[in-house]
């Protein structure tokens, strides 16, 4: 089954704690992104990946790193997260620019 | 810059009605949109996509509406069953960037 598969699906941590939300897709898509979403702001792009070892920043990318390493996975870190990042995470992945995006199930990440 | 946007925060139709959820985007430029569903705890799901040279697609209850020039399209879903209930997002690729921008969403909440 095409998939975009995160974990985990529920993280609560402290401030200033380093964390690692992973993202796999098996569709071999080229692209793939980082979302969070917020009550009354939507969707918003973190970074994005166009291939392997290419990355780049979306609309709101301070305070997150990623990495594409290998096609399949791409790994949202925060480094030293805080409470504004308490959001709604989204993986998505997609074959070409012009193509619908797969999201995976969604990360709660809330920060005390 | 590049915007999308949803006309109405919330729907509410009868079970059995037909509804129409529309979005307005900014740049005439844009060629491919894309409709989503997203239902409690889930990620966005792919629901039908049209492109510029067209001006109507459907698919299995859903019929897509685009009319570039007002820069609007609509999401009809005949025969809204409760299973419809959820929020629905228009989304419009960035022009030649991986970035997905996505209107706020419509709450749809179908009365038996």
């Amino acid at each position: 089954e095409a998939q975009v598969t995160q974990n985990p699906r529920y993280l609560i941590t402290v401030t200033g704690k380093k964390l690692t939300v992973t993202c796999s897709q098996n569709m071999n898509h080229e692209y793939m992104s980082w979302y969070r979403q917020d009550p009354g702001l939507g969707l918003r792009q973190i970074y994005y990946s166009m291939n392997v070892e290419v990355t780049d920043k979306g609309d709101v990318p301070e305070g997150y790193k990623v990495s594409r390493k290998e096609k399949r996975n791409f790994p949202l870190i925060l480094e030293s997260p805080s409470p504004n990042q308490t959001s709604l995470y989204f993986c998505a992945s997609r074959l070409t620019v012009d193509t619908e995006a797969f999201f995976g199930q969604g990360t709660r990440l809330t920060v005390v | 810059g590049e915007s999308v946007g949803l006309h109405l925060p919330t729907l509410s139709v009868q079970e059995g009605d037909n509804s129409i959820i529309n979005c307005a985007y900014s740049n005439s430029a844009s060629d491919y949109f894309i409709w989503y569903k997203q239902e409690s705890g889930k990620g966005p799901q792919f629901i039908i996509d049209i492109r510029s040279n067209m001006d109507k697609r459907q698919g299995q209850r859903v019929t897509v509406l685009l009319n570039k020039t007002v820069k609007h399209l609509s999401l009809q879903i005949a025969a809204t069953q409760p299973g419809d209930s959820a929020v629905y997002f228009c989304a419009v690729p960035q022009t030649g960037a991986n970035n997905l921008f996505f209107g706020t969403g419509t709450r749809l909440t179908v009365i038996p």
